[in-house]
């Protein structure tokens, strides 16, 4: 079956770094995604990923390796307005067309 | 300015009498999709489209039908609503050309009685 791990909840101190992690098991992988929900609001994107390496985005980076089913999202300078629930998805192509499967989501707290 | 516009935003109804919610973008993407979101169980994917008449199931289609008449229209359509579709819901669209970035509406929040 598909699959995709990350942790429930974490909490970080403003002004430092936090690695989000995210395991996947598909078949037919095509990306990983991530993306930023405020609570209440509709998804945002954030990264993007579909050869093995890091991506770079400002303060928010992501990692990935195929081979070990593995993805990160690292956040640094942490701010308040980062407390949100952050998306881990991978993208599948099954019969020549795209499906998404999402994890569950990290709710992450910043405290001041 | 680019955006997937869904409505409405809040819907009560009851028990079996059938419902649309609309999702509209104007971005000229192929690709579209709906998705319900639980607590506990994350974004689920109901239905997509790959382009104009063109729908596949997603992971949890059963009691949902959608269209796809346009390429900027893609309603969800909920026959005999039952309380276990109270969710929230959100449309989505990106291209099909593997473009990374998916643009979400804002969501529907169902209460079905």
């Amino acid at each position: 079956g598909q699959n995709i791990d990350q942790p429930t909840e974490m909490t970080a101190t403003e002004g430092a770094i936090v690695q989000i992690n995210c395991t996947y098991q598909t078949s037919g992988f095509n990306g990983l995604f991530w993306y930023q929900q405020h609570a209440g609001e509709a998804p945002t994107f954030l990264s993007y990923n579909v050869l093995d390496g890091l991506e770079e985005k400002g303060r928010f980076s992501s990692f990935l390796s195929r081979s070990k089913g593995y993805s990160y999202l690292l956040l640094k300078e942490l701010q308040m307005k980062d407390s949100a629930s952050y998306l881990c998805a991978v993208r599948v192509i099954t019969s020549g067309t795209y499906k998404y499967i999402f994890g569950t989501g990290t709710r992450l707290k910043v405290l001041a | 300015e680019a955006q997937v516009t869904q409505n409405p935003r809040y819907l009560i109804t009851v028990t079996g009498k059938k419902l649309t919610v609309t999702c509209s973008q104007n971005m000229n993407h192929e690709y579209m999709s709906w998705y319900r979101q639980d607590p506990g169980l994350g974004l689920r994917q109901i239905y997509y489209s790959m382009n104009v008449e063109v729908t596949d199931k997603g992971d949890v289609p059963e009691g949902y039908k959608v269209s796809r008449k346009e390429k900027r229209n893609f309603p969800l359509i909920l026959e005999s609503p039952s309380p276990n579709q109270t969710s929230l819901y959100f449309c989505a669209s990106s291209p099909q050309t593997g473009g990374p970035e998916a643009f979400f509406g804002q969501g529907t929040r169902l209460t079905v009685v």
